[in-house]
């Protein structure tokens, strides 16, 4: 069976930009979450998803956003990028809202914003 | 954002040798989960504990659940090159809306053969 799926795996853009980042979950699990992980850092949470809807939102600003497809696939968007978004997105994703052994990360995301 | 208090931070030791790291909270979880992460990749989940006090082995590797739910350690015992990467803890309050992980900064592991 496939794992957590993110794509792109590298991404370069330039300050003031707007990126997509995508994720597909492991069958048959309909929770989604995003973290930030910042050279050095533990994973921040950014987002979870659970059927569709947000349940949860982290301290992030609101040039960051999120949505969860019919599929369970989910997107995260980030608007106006800065130097400091530079980081690790790791994706998430667990059979239901909170299970506590569940989660299973993708490989995440590198974004290099210049 | 919050972030636990995990040490110690880097530990350079000899194969063989056994590992203990730790990681402790200001505020108390229900779950406390270990993950390896290795350059380039997404952590990895190694040991999760539900109870206070629980004490679970996966191999070589021992964790524990503090009793006042405020800490937990890990043990690794007679340490392999393939031990090296990134040790993060995390702890987790599901239920309800909750469900998200608050991961500590890290314990990076080097083994010398």
């Amino acid at each position: 069976d496939a794992g957590v799926t993110q794509s792109p795996t590298h991404l370069i853009k330039t300050r003031g930009q707007q990126v997509t980042l995508r994720c597909s979950p492991i069958s048959g699990h309909k929770s989604v979450s995003w973290y930030q992980q910042v050279l050095g850092q533990g994973p921040q949470f950014i987002f979870q998803y659970y059927e569709k809807e947000e349940r949860g939102r982290g301290n992030f600003p609101d040039r960051f956003s999120a949505r969860q497809f019919p599929n369970y696939s989910s997107e995260l968007n980030v608007n106006a990028l800065l130097l400091g978004d530079s980081a690790l997105y790791l994706c998430a994703s667990s059979p239901r809202q909170g299970a506590p052994s569940g989660y299973t990360f993708g490989s995440g995301t590198r974004l290099t914003v210049v | 954002g919050q972030q636990l208090n995990q040490s110690p931070q880097s530990m350079f030791i000899q194969e063989g040798e056994d590992v203990s790291m730790n990681c402790t909270s200001s505020s108390i979880f229900n779950t406390w989960l270990w993950y390896k992460q290795d350059p380039g990749e997404g952590p990895v989940l190694l040991i999760a504990l539900y109870k206070a006090g629980e004490l679970t082995s996966n191999g070589r590797l021992t964790a524990q659940f503090g009793i006042t739910r405020k800490d937990s350690f890990l043990n690794i015992s007679a340490s392999i090159p393939s031990d090296v990467g990134i040790y993060f803890c995390a702890g987790l309050n599901y239920g309800g809306s909750q469900g998200n992980l608050i991961f500590g900064k890290g314990t990076k592991l080097s083994v010398k053969p």
